[in-house]
């Protein structure tokens, strides 16, 4: 079973939808992730947490908005999504001790959104 | 953290060695050198971090500058599969990744 699992693999929708993108782990992480990709640009970091009370804006986060659930749940929601927001999505985890000198990241395999 | 600047594209030919390169000139004492990668379709995946010292794996090798300003990339052997983007990050232990657009690998049959 995979370690970081996103819900759903592959999403279309209509402008002005909201939409809600689930990212779950069982690898016991503190620290979780929210990335987008779009095409011939890198990732670009969307929302990140440190742990279940933490939440920080990352590079992009406008129009987006996250929750924290629990420690392996993270989802992130497009309140109103619009076409610009197309974009593979990427959860990725990483251990949040302090004896994690190098803070590896682990990522899921990615959610396809299409805005129309 | 540190501004890293790296090719955007390279190309080798299989069953060959290549070397990715990265330059980190505003690297600071703490940070550490992190390697991933991205395959076709899939999320990254590191592959290599180092601090000073040149580091080996079952992936890859990482030699370091001896002034941390540049490091290198090493993988000994290129298989098709190794076709990826390749990024050089820096950071130190509570930075969150910043990934640039990294270096296209094409591997040639």
């Amino acid at each position: 079973d995979a370690d970081v699992t996103q819900t759903p693999r592959n999403r279309i929708t209509k402008t002005g939808k909201r939409i809600m993108l689930e990212c779950s782990q069982t690898k016991g992480h503190d620290r979780m992730y929210w990335y987008r990709q779009d095409p011939g640009l890198g990732l670009r970091l969307i929302y990140y947490s440190f742990d279940v009370k933490d939440i920080n804006k990352g590079e992009i986060s406008d129009g987006y908005s996250v929750s924290r659930q629990a420690q392996a749940k993270f989802s992130l929601s497009l309140e109103s999504a619009i076409p610009n927001q197309t974009a593979l999505y990427f959860c990725a985890t990483s251990e949040g001790r302090a004896s994690n000198a190098y803070n590896e990241q682990f990522f899921g395999p990615g959610t396809r959104l299409t805005v129309l | 953290d540190a501004k890293t600047t790296q090719p955007n594209s390279m190309e080798s030919n299989e069953e060959e060695p290549v070397h990715l390169p990265c330059n980190h000139s505003t690297i600071s004492g703490t940070d550490y050198i992190h390697w991933y990668r991205q395959l076709p379709s899939q999320g990254p995946e590191y592959v290599i971090h180092g601090l000073t010292s040149n580091v080996n794996n079952r992936m890859a090798s990482l030699a370091i500058a001896e002034d941390r300003k540049s490091s290198t990339l090493i993988l000994h052997r290129a298989t098709l599969r190794d076709a990826a983007v390749y990024y050089c990050i820096c950071l130190n232990r509570d930075d969150k990744i910043i990934f640039g657009k990294g270096t296209r690998l094409h591997i040639l049959p």
